[in-house]
């Protein structure tokens, strides 16, 4: 079945550090990506997403670029903030309805460090 | 406009017990999907409801599981006689109506500990 893997934490940064968290998934036909990000005591709240192959999703700085020969959604940051820190997950749906559900990969806390 | 609302936000119970999680979408939404977190693991896919009927139930376990969202009110995963490994978070999401994919909504979670 499909599968989101992503790489293991925690990760601990220096504040204005450069930032990646590896994320390949495996997937049947042609899913939508998505980074999801939940700060402490909260919700998972969405970062970004890329629909099709070549596709780059961006928001706070933060971006992933949709590689479909490599399989691989991988997230990225020029200069992390103390407020980054919380833990991200990476996911997919398969097709586009109101059904489908998300497949999230296990998550990767982030610490950066003023 | 409130967001996803779930409650307790932390819930203890003995095995043997029953216990019940509520989850309120967001005003105008009428699907409500609900994830398990397991210690040290992703979520994972439970059930997806529209009003007063499930949709999709496949990431449920067969038995002691079991979910509802009535017309009125609150969506309740409910489930029986604990177990230790039930022990977990669990998270609701809502979207608004719609054949086509929209994005979901999540909720603060439950965390549930059985002792």
């Amino acid at each position: 079945g499909d599968s989101v893997t992503q790489m293991e934490g925690p990760v601990t940064l220096s504040e204005e550090a450069f930032l990646t968290i590896n994320c390949t998934y495996t997937a049947t036909g042609y899913p939508s990506l998505f980074w999801y990000v939940q700060y402490p005591g909260e919700g998972l709240q969405l970062l970004l997403k890329a629909t099709k192959a070549d596709d780059k999703g961006s928001n706070k700085g933060f971006e992933a670029t949709y590689r479909k020969e490599t399989t691989s959604f991988h997230l990225e940051k020029g200069s992390v903030q103390v407020s980054d820190s919380a833990v991200y997950f990476c996911a997919l749906i398969e097709g586009y309805s109101s059904a489908s559900k998300i497949i999230f990969g296990s998550g990767t806390r982030l610490s950066i460090r003023p | 406009n409130a967001g996803v609302m779930q409650n307790p936000r932390h819930l203890v119970r003995r095995r043997g017990q029953e216990a019940r999680l509520r989850c309120s979408p967001m005003k105008g939404h009428s699907h409500v999907y609900w994830y398990r977190q397991l210690p040290e693991e992703g979520l994972k896919f439970m059930v997806y409801l529209q009003k007063e009927n499930i949709i999709d139930e496949s990431g449920m376990p067969k038995e002691r599981f079991s979910a509802e969202f009535p017309k009125e009110g609150p969506s309740i995963l409910r489930i029986q006689q604990v177990v230790r490994g039930d022990s977990a978070a669990y998270f609701c999401a809502s979207s608004p109506p719609g054949l086509t994919y929209n994005e979901q909504f999540f909720g603060p979670g439950t965390r549930l500990t059985v002792l």
